[in-house]
């Protein structure tokens, strides 16, 4: 399809563990987001891609929260040692220069 | 924190105009004023945007107040499928986008 896609689209996981979670882009989006979304809140921001570097990582939560987008493409968004706190929905999303997000449909990560 | 306040639920009529407020009491001249919808279990959705002229397009009509400290987000003719949770934002050239809780609008039949 032509717009965002992330997979898995939902993730169990057991505390502890290390988790990826992977987002393609619309094809020639230069921007890319990441975001994360717990029950009955709004988005809250983690990173924001520009091509290849993290134009914007003020929202990531602590440092077992890293992201990457190698080729300007595809991002992978990885937890280390997961906690229980850290189960939501992860959002990604793309754009042009300037102008609106299309956002995918999320990645919903449990960690029990 | 979200530099926007909105109602946290509204009910439409399905059919008739749903009007949702947002108030933007720190807005800046260069921000945008973003208006996005949340279906449940979706991502966002753009709707549209604009910096001091109403605006509209297909899906919906944007109204700001010539001190631009609210804004009115019109559905002129609600559908079923337009229950969802609405958020506007102000946007500048920063771009990460500073979400509230939004509204959530109930369309009933």
């Amino acid at each position: 399809g032509a717009g965002v896609s992330q997979t898995p689209s939902n993730k169990v996981t057991e505390k502890g563990k290390y988790v990826e979670l992977r987002c393609d882009p619309i094809s020639g989006h230069t921007a890319l987001y990441w975001y994360r979304q717990s029950l009955g809140q709004g988005p809250e921001f983690l990173i924001y891609f520009q091509g290849t570097g993290a134009a914007d990582d003020s929202g990531l939560p602590n440092d077992r929260f890293f992201a990457v987008r190698p080729e300007g493409s595809v991002s992978t968004l990885k937890i280390q040692r997961t906690e229980r706190g850290d189960s939501a929905v992860y959002l990604c999303a793309s754009s042009l220069t300037t102008g609106e997000l299309f956002f995918g449909e999320g990645s919903r990560l449990t960690v029990l | 924190d979200a530099k926007t306040t909105q109602p946290p639920s509204m009910d439409c009529a399905e059919g008739r105009a749903a009007n949702l407020p947002c108030n933007h009491s720190t807005i800046s001249g260069n921000e945008y004023v973003y208006w996005y919808r949340q279906i449940h279990s979706q991502g966002p959705q753009y709707i549209i945007h604009g910096l001091k002229n109403n605006e509209t397009n297909e899906m919906a009509s944007l109204i700001i107040t010539e001190d631009r400290k609210s804004s009115t987000l019109i559905l002129p003719h609600a559908t079923l499928r337009d229950t969802a949770v609405y958020y506007c934002i102000d946007k500048g050239h920063n771009r990460k986008l500073i979400w509230g809780l939004g509204t959530s609008l109930a369309v009933n039949p």
